[in-house]
């Protein structure tokens, strides 16, 4: 049971241009969300989080956006670049006491961006 | 300050044999967890320790179990390997305070089960 779903495996984007990776959950109690990067032979690194309390969360060109109602979140990149190529990794938690260290991911989208 | 370091790189190892995989968290965090990444799957969550307690667990057989020791040092050891255990581990450290933290990813070791 995929409780983090990341629909589209790939995407491209032209350099310059928005890039939007969408991310969808069914767990309801799941209250904390974050986005990783990941490089090929690299361990993922931590991009963006946001909580449940707020629908928007920005930094720099990172912007993450929830809908809590229609357990959906986004992230966008603008404007997107050569280096943003990599796989993006949709992760969420949530829960009492130590809930938040049990990350669930999505399977990844792969963002290539075009020069 | 160094980051997350997972020994080894890389393993072959023969179906039913067991393994044991490290990792050294960042100094100071006390939690580490332990994933799994396969093709098509992303990452699955294995376990998460906490001041040398499980403190979380995936959906994984008993084949898969872990320690970790006081200076926060983790290992994580799989037993009668098959095939499909093949997969890239990956180790997080973070704080691990009750609340939402971001964790930090070692590079992983990459086993192969033949």
């Amino acid at each position: 049971d995929q409780q983090v779903k990341q629909n589209s495996p790939s995407l491209s984007v032209q350099e310059g241009r928005i890039s939007i990776l969408n991310c969808d959950y069914t767990n309801s109690m799941f209250d904390y969300f974050l986005w990783y990067k990941k490089y090929p032979a690299e361990g993922p690194t931590f991009l963006i989080s946001i909580s449940s309390i707020k629908d928007k969360n920005e930094d720099g060109r990172f912007t993450v956006f929830l809908n809590k109602s229609a357990k959906h979140l986004s992230l966008h990149i603008v404007p997107s670049q050569p280096g943003d190529s990599a796989v993006y990794f949709c992760a969420a938690s949530g829960g009492l006491g130590g809930g938040y260290q049990k990350v669930t991911f999505g399977t990844g989208t792969k963002l290539q961006v075009i020069p | 300050k160094a980051g997350v370091t997972q020994t080894p790189r890389y393993l072959i190892k023969t179906r039913g044999q067991q393994v044991t995989l490290s990792c050294s968290p960042i100094s100071g965090h006390r939690s580490v967890s332990w994933y799994q990444q396969t093709p098509g799957q992303g990452l699955q969550f294995l376990f998460e320790y906490f001041s040398e307690t499980q403190r979380n667990k995936g959906n994984f057989p008993g084949r898969f179990s872990g320690r970790q020791f006081s200076n926060s040092r983790s290992e994580m050891n799989v037993s009668t390997l098959e095939l499909g255990d093949s997969a890239l581990y990956l180790c997080a450290s973070s704080l691990g305070s009750t609340g939402s933290t971001e964790a930090f990813f070692g590079q992983g070791t990459r086993l192969t089960v033949v």
